[in-house]
């Protein structure tokens, strides 16, 4: 059984278009975040949800908007895509309220703006 | 600013050579570290964290890490690197009641066979 899951795990699409990506965990976790790797390999936080709640958002454009329905899915829709959104997105989740609970990680979806 | 510093951007080894990837952190008060590693094509996995007690920590394929204080490093090793071995590297700290990790730039190893 996959912990956390993220669908589609690629998605190629052309720029200005709106897209969706969902993040499911089955871990029972409370705390789910988003996490954008570049082409560099370089992970930066996007945002993180607590109980359905936002605690996190970083300097991200407001192109990107963060949805959670339940504290098991965190989905992120962006509109308007840009060339510079190609990326992979990783969702995560951890357990408790204190920093030291490690974070599962998802597959990744690698975004592709044509 | 917060941020952890990975220097080595690419290590290539022979099978059974032995591993020394650096980390460095800036944080003030208390910290949390972890190293993930990513092989090709997959996510995120955790090799080992440190909170506190014991600094050197042992984790997952018989990576070790050694927390140094002093230093602010969090250096992780191996005594003998297989071909499988083969991946990315990440540091990742937080602290306080930040959840969030801020991330090295990561280290690609490479493993000769």
């Amino acid at each position: 059984d996959t912990a956390v899951s993220q669908t589609p795990k690629y998605l190629v699409t052309q720029m200005g278009n709106d897209k969706s990506i969902k993040c499911e965990q089955n871990l029972g976790h409370d705390t789910m975040y988003w996490y954008k790797q570049d082409s560099k390999k370089f992970l930066k936080i996007m945002f993180s949800y607590n109980n359905k709640e936002l605690i996190i958002n970083e300097t991200v454009p407001n192109r990107f908007s963060p949805k959670s329905p339940d504290k098991a899915h965190l989905n992120l829709h962006i509109n308007s895509l840009e060339l510079g959104d190609s990326a992979v997105y990783f969702c995560a989740s951890s357990q408790g309220t204190g920093p030291n609970q490690p974070q599962h990680f998802g597959d990744g979806t690698r975004l592709s703006i044509l | 600013a917060q941020s952890v510093s990975q220097h080595n951007h690419h290590v290539i080894l022979s099978e059974a050579a032995s591993l020394e990837l650096g980390c460095n952190y800036s944080y003030g008060g208390t910290v949390n570290l972890f190293w993930y590693v990513q092989y090709p094509g997959q996510h995120l996995q955790l090799l080992l964290k440190y909170f506190s007690g014991d600094p050197l920590v042992k984790g997952i394929k018989g990576f070790e890490a050694e927390f140094i204080k002093s230093k602010f490093s969090f250096n992780l090793r191996k005594p003998s690197v297989q071909w499988s071995d083969t991946a990315e590297y990440f540091c990742a700290a937080n602290s306080g009641s930040a959840r969030q990790l801020t991330f090295g730039s990561g280290t690609q190893l490479t493993v000769l066979p």
